[in-house]
């Protein structure tokens, strides 16, 4: 099985502060993504990413950045948290062998900016 | 760009009614749609996926979707709901180097 694993399951940071959202998967996959759930609108794409080293912003990338820099590892950097970030943030991740791959899921990290 | 509209952002029903989520997408090409399905306080679990080859398309705990492109929905059914069935359900709709858009979710709810 796939395994999706990120660092926290619950953060409390304060407004200013630099963050960091670990993810991780076992499973040698190319594309990894991190979105954030809030209720209401679903699920929106921050950054992703298709190779180390390399990102794409997605949706709404502003106040967000990322970085590969192992293939396993893929991390979403909040660069000065403020309280809109507040949020449920998902890392996720697939192998890009045909057009409708599924993308696996970590269990969410639950950020609040306080 | 793809989109993926959901209708009810919560749906009701009695244990061993029938569950009828729907979904309703906007694509300029073939489209590649998923279900997922939210547990509290757990990551996303696929249901199932659309895959050319047939237009039901039969998932896990008993769910199955029906590909409608006359009307272009991917709904997704399940004859008789169980309490375990309580969740929430996201419709999604793949686009350029796999990313996936999302519904907005709907929150099933069950009652005994």
């Amino acid at each position: 099985d796939v395994k999706v694993t990120q660092s926290s399951r619950y953060l409390v940071k304060r407004t200013g502060e630099k963050v960091f959202l670990e993810c991780v998967q076992d499973m040698d996959h190319e594309n990894m993504f991190w979105y954030r759930q809030d209720p209401g609108l679903g699920l929106r794409l921050i950054y992703f990413s298709y190779d180390v080293k390399m990102k794409e912003k997605g949706d709404i990338p502003e106040g967000y950045s990322v970085s590969r820099e192992k293939k396993e590892r893929f991390s979403l950097i909040l660069e000065s948290a403020s309280t809109n970030q507040t949020s449920m943030y998902l890392c996720a991740s697939l192998v890009p062998r045909g057009e409708n791959q599924p993308q696996h899921f970590g269990d969410g990290t639950r950020l609040s900016i306080l | 760009a793809q989109s993926v509209t959901q209708l009810g952002s919560h749906v009701s029903v009695s244990e061993g009614a029938l569950v009828l989520l729907r979904c309703n997408y906007s694509s300029s090409v073939p489209p590649y749609l998923f279900w997922y399905v939210q547990y509290p306080n757990q990551g996303l679990q696929l249901l199932l996926k659309y895959t050319s080859a047939a237009t039901l398309v039969k998932g896990i705990n008993g769910f199955e979707a029906e590909f409608k492109k006359s009307e272009t929905s991917f709904h997704l059914t399940k004859p008789s709901a169980h309490m375990s069935d309580a969740a929430e359900y996201f419709c999604a709709v793949s686009e350029g180097f796999q990313k996936l858009v999302f519904g907005t979710g709907t929150r099933l709810l069950v009652s005994p």
